[in-house]
Parts: C-alpha cells; structure tokens; sequence
C-alpha cells in the first residue's frame, strides 16, 4: 500500500515568517493530496487541496505544490500567525486515503 | 447546519465491555469511513462503507465492528476483542470514494478504566 511520510514532526516559527512542511509518497497511483489542520482536541478541517494533474494551488496565505516525478507535495504558509498553530496533517489518496505522521507547528507572537 | 455529529465526546469504558460511538452526517454523502488517531500517529482506517448495507475493514479493523442501516449513520463498536482502544476516533464522509475530499466530524475521545 501507500506510504505516506511528512517531515518535520514539529516546527516553530516567529510570527510573520514563513512555515514549510513537506510530504512523500510511494505509490504513482495517488492523484490527490489534501491538507488538514487540526486543533487540540478537535476533528481534522480541510485547508487546502491539490490533485495530480496541477502543480501548484493558492488559498490567501496558504499553498502547495506538487511535484509527481519526485513524488513529493509541500504546504507553504506564509505571514503565519499565531492562530495557525496546530497540527497539521497530508494525505495522499488513489484507492484509499493515506495520512502522515503530521507536523505540529507553532508560531511564537 | 450541514455536517458531521459524533457522540458522546468522551467515553469511559470498563475492560470487557462493547461500547458504541455514534457518526451522524446531514451532507448527503454516500462514503462514510472510522479512524483511530493515537498521539505522535497520523489516522489509521478502521472501516468504511460507500454505500448503504455495505462496508469494507481497513488497516485495524480487528476488534472493531460497523453497520450502515442508513445513509446517514455509521455507527461504530468497539469490543472487547480490541485489546488496546484508548485513543481518539475520528468518523469522516465523502460524496463518493476514496478520492473525493472527506470531511471530518468533532471526534469521540475513548478511555479504557
């Protein structure tokens, strides 16, 4: 099956740079790859999504790419604020989603 | 509203004993699928169902049982065939399959006394 990996596991940044987080997977199979952010002790939201046949997305702060020879996708958030603090998780889908480990990202005021 | 309900959001339950979580979708989605999410560990699948009076095991789904009565509800047994069951569950839809975007539900936070 799939084989989802997501680096880092934690991350912290200062308020207003720039926060990437980044995503492999194995099977060729996979056409789309969604993001998730999750709040301590809530249920994952969907913040962004990306499927095979375009490279690139953008959402205000957030984005990702995707690069499919290389089988790798990154979110980038920029200008990050402390309400983006949370866990974030990638997902890769052909038959069946595959998530990550997640990032747990915080962002220092 | 349109969403996904779980209930309760926190449950005790004594070793030996089945307990069942409750998944509620308004959104007119056909998929419903069950995840288990341990700390410093990404959602692993439980079960899922596409359709109504049918469902397919996931990654863990030992321990674990389903039904799909109505498109609307998944509810989901945990018994005590499932040796460790502590952790977070985390119910989602879809319109249709595994590649369409899955929405999550609050979560049902499960503790074994």
């Amino acid at each position: 099956g799939e084989n989802v990996e997501q680096h880092p596991s934690t991350l912290s940044v200062q308020e207003g740079d720039s926060a990437v987080i980044k995503c492999t997977y194995s099977d060729s199979a996979s056409n789309y790859f969604p993001w998730y952010k999750q709040e301590l002790g809530k249920g994952p939201q969907l913040i962004i999504d990306i499927r095979s046949n375009v490279g690139e997305k953008k959402d205000q702060r957030i984005a990702v790419t995707l690069n499919k020879t290389a089988k790798h996708f990154s979110l980038h958030i920029t200008e990050t604020q402390p309400e983006d603090s949370a866990v974030y998780f990638c997902a890769a889908s052909g038959y069946q989603f595959y998530f990550g480990t997640g990032t747990s990202l915080t962002v220092i005021p | 509203d349109g969403g996904i309900t779980q209930s309760p959001k926190y449950l005790f339950r004594k070793e030996g004993q089945n307990v069942t979580l409750s998944c509620e979708q308004n959104l007119n989605h056909d998929a419903m699928y069950w995840y288990r999410q341990d700390p410093g560990q990404g959602l692993r699948l439980i079960y899922y169902s596409q359709i109504v009076n049918d469902f397919q095991k996931g990654d863990i789904a030992e321990g674990y049982s389903v039904s799909r009565e109505k498109k609307e509800s998944f509810p989901l047994t945990v018994t005590s065939a499932q040796k460790n069951p502590t952790a977070f569950y985390l119910c989602a839809s879809s319109m249709w399959g595994s590649t369409d975007t899955q929405y999550f539900g609050p979560g049902t936070r499960l503790t074994v006394l």
